[in-house]
């Protein structure tokens, strides 16, 4: 069975500095890898999607995630951190066996400092 | 901007109540799903409509009924709710429940049980 995990509930970084927020998955099939972000008392945006075309994906707001099967990793970075960024972040795999099904990880909460 | 639409956005009801929230959606996407998502937690599958049918249950208690009245509507009807039902109810749609369809989502209805 698919599953994902979040590595570190809160990532807080200086704004300017890289984002690095980390993201391993386990899958007995090749699988389709998404990035959803929450900002705030609102609902699930998404930011990007691996779906074996290209290793390397960027999203939106500047975000992008680089699938590595050897470290079976998709970690999301950005840049240069802004303070609209702090949200919380969802990395996510389909379920393989049950269509397109979501199997969430814990999520991690971004904070960005002044 | 979401093309998922939900109503309404807060809603308190007492545990002998009886209310409704509604989802919509114009994007021709035919499965639609409720997700629940407690406080700093990762969004749980409640139910899943594929072509107004319901496919997947995840065992969900019975005074959650979720109804599709059409392609693009999706209710969930409360009766008799819990404090402990308190939670944001995500509704989010994709263009089939196949592998590799991306799932969007609402901006949730946050609500309260007293």
């Amino acid at each position: 069975a698919q599953s994902v995990t979040q590595l570190g509930s809160h990532v807080s970084v200086s704004e300017g500095a890289l984002v690095l927020l980390r993201c391993n998955y386990s899958s007995s099939v090749p699988p389709y890898l998404f990035w959803y972000v929450q900002y705030p008392n609102q609902g699930l945006q998404l930011l990007l999607k691996y779906t074996s075309a290209a290793t390397l994906v960027k999203g939106i707001n500047g975000f992008e995630a680089e699938f590595k099967k050897s470290e079976t990793s998709f970690h999301l970075t950005k840049p240069s951190a802004h303070m609209s960024d702090a949200a919380e972040y969802f990395c996510a795999v389909q379920r393989g066996n049950a269509g397109n099904m979501l199997t969430f990880g814990g999520g991690t909460r971004l904070m960005v400092k002044p | 901007d979401t093309e998922v639409t939900q109503t309404p956005k807060h809603l308190v009801m007492g545990m002998t109540n009886k209310k409704s929230l509604k989802c919509e959606q114009h994007m021709g996407h035919r499965a639609m799903y409720w997700y629940k998502q407690k406080a700093k937690k990762p969004p749980e599958l409640m139910f899943v409509y594929s072509y107004e049918k319901l496919s997947i249950n995840e065992s969900v208690p019975s005074r959650f009924s979720p109804e599709c009245p059409n392609s693009s509507l999706l209710n969930l009807h409360l009766h008799a709710l819990q404090p402990e039902d308190s939670a944001l109810y995500l509704c989010a749609s994709s263009q089939a429940i196949r592998s590799g369809n991306t799932i969007y989502f609402g901006e949730g209805s946050w609500l309260t049980v007293v």
